[in-house]
Order: structure tokens, then sequence, then C-alpha cells
């Protein structure tokens, strides 16, 4: 089986911009999640989708949005970019049926640079 | 108090030793807990998920779970120095709360 794949890996911006992050997750599974990677707050929740409905958000501020498509490819998007934002944009897949208990797998990542 | 908790390290152990990483959590509701290895420059890696009290073995690896002592442990048998890299502790609260929150890690240095 193919694992998560993120497009595009890399990114540069400029402050004010915006961006989007692709995710297609792991055939099969239905619920994708996004996480924030800074050396400084570690691993952070920004929210998951399972069946094109948002399920779950982390406390980061409305420019920070995402959806989910039929396929269960997911897209996340950060508007009105901010220095802050550098960090390392990570999606992960998981089944999220009936008793799963939500192992998740991570894609490689989306490293995004604001300038 | 941070919800899931972790010594950041660096854990330095000898090729071929035990090393054992720690995680503590605040949640005591929480249902499910898992370990990740991140390589530097690269995304975490799940190594093992743990649900109930006990251990669970996995080749070298070997998770424990206290959900009285609200504690979770990894044991790396045989250490090598592929092993070398940060340990994540994640912790998926009561239903509900589906989200995994993670440690800071803590950095595994296995000696040759």
């Amino acid at each position: 089986k193919a694992g998560v794949t993120q497009t595009p890996r890399y990114l540069i911006k400029t402050r004010g911009q915006q961006v989007t992050l692709s995710c297609s997750p792991i055939s099969g599974h239905r619920s994708v999640s996004w996480y924030q990677q800074t050396p400084g707050q570690g691993l952070q929740f920004l929210f998951e989708y399972f069946s094109e409905t948002q399920r779950n958000k982390g406390n980061f501020p409305g420019r920070f949005s995402g959806r989910q498509f039929s396929n269960s490819r997911s897209e996340m998007n950060v508007s009105t970019l901010e220095l802050g934002d550098s960090a390392l944009y990570l999606c992960a897949s998981s089944f999220a049926g009936g008793s799963s208990y939500n192992e998740q797998f991570f894609g490689p990542g989306t490293r995004l640079t604001v300038l | 108090q941070k919800e899931v908790e972790q010594n950041s390290g660096p854990l330095s152990v000898p090729e071929g030793a035990i090393a054992s990483l720690n995680c503590t959590y605040s949640d005591r509701g929480s249902q499910s807990f898992f370990w990740y290895r991140q390589y530097s420059g690269k995304s975490p890696e799940l190594i093992m998920f743990i649900y109930s009290n006990g251990d669970k073995e996995d080749g070298r690896f070997t998770a424990q779970l206290n959900k009285a002592s609200q504690y979770v442990s990894l044991l790396i048998r045989d250490s090598q120095p592929s092993d070398s890299a940060t340990y994540l502790c994640a912790v998926k609260g009561r239903t509900g709360r589906r989200a995994l929150t993670f440690g800071s890690g803590t950095r595994l240095q296995v000696q040759p």
C-alpha cells in the first residue's frame, strides 16, 4: 500500500501571501489530521477531517483552514502568512472507523519557510 | 502542567544496552498511547501503540502502560546506532477528543 503523500515538499513564501498544502491519505483511510511542527512548540494539532467534515480543531487562528474531498484527499490553507508560520506541516492518515483506536501514519511533510 | 511530558534528553546509551524512554500524561481519561520515532529532518514514524495496562512487545521494543500512575514507557533492547533519533510519546484522549497530543520528545543517542 502506498503511504501518505504530501505536496509540495518545500515552499518559500513571503509575509502576507497565502499557501495551500495537499495531502493524500493511505488508500482506505478516511481521516486526515494536520499538525504543525516547530522547534519551539513541537507537534501541535491543527484540525482533523473525516468524510469531508471537520471533526476536531486545535487552537490555531482562523487564518488556518482546511477541507477534505470525497476521495479523502485534504488540503490546508494558510492566509496572510506570518514569519511564525514557518514550520514543518504534517498530514496524518488514519482509518478512523468503528472501533479504531486511531493509529495515525504521517506523510513526509511540507517544509514552509516564510520570509 | 503540560498534557504530555517527556524528558528532552539527550539520553545516551552504549550500543547493545537497553534504552528506557518515559512519558507521563495528565488526562486520566486517556485511552490510547503511541510511540513515534523521528529522525532529524524526517516525519514521525509509528513504532508502537498500547491501550491496556501492562507490557506489549514487538521485536526489540516493549511499551509499558500504567494508567493508575498515568505513565507510559518504551524500552529498546539491544540498542543500535540506527536507533538514534527523537522519540515522541502521543496520547489520544477520551471519546470525542480524537486528536493526538504529543510530548516534546526525547532525543536518544546510541554510542557505538
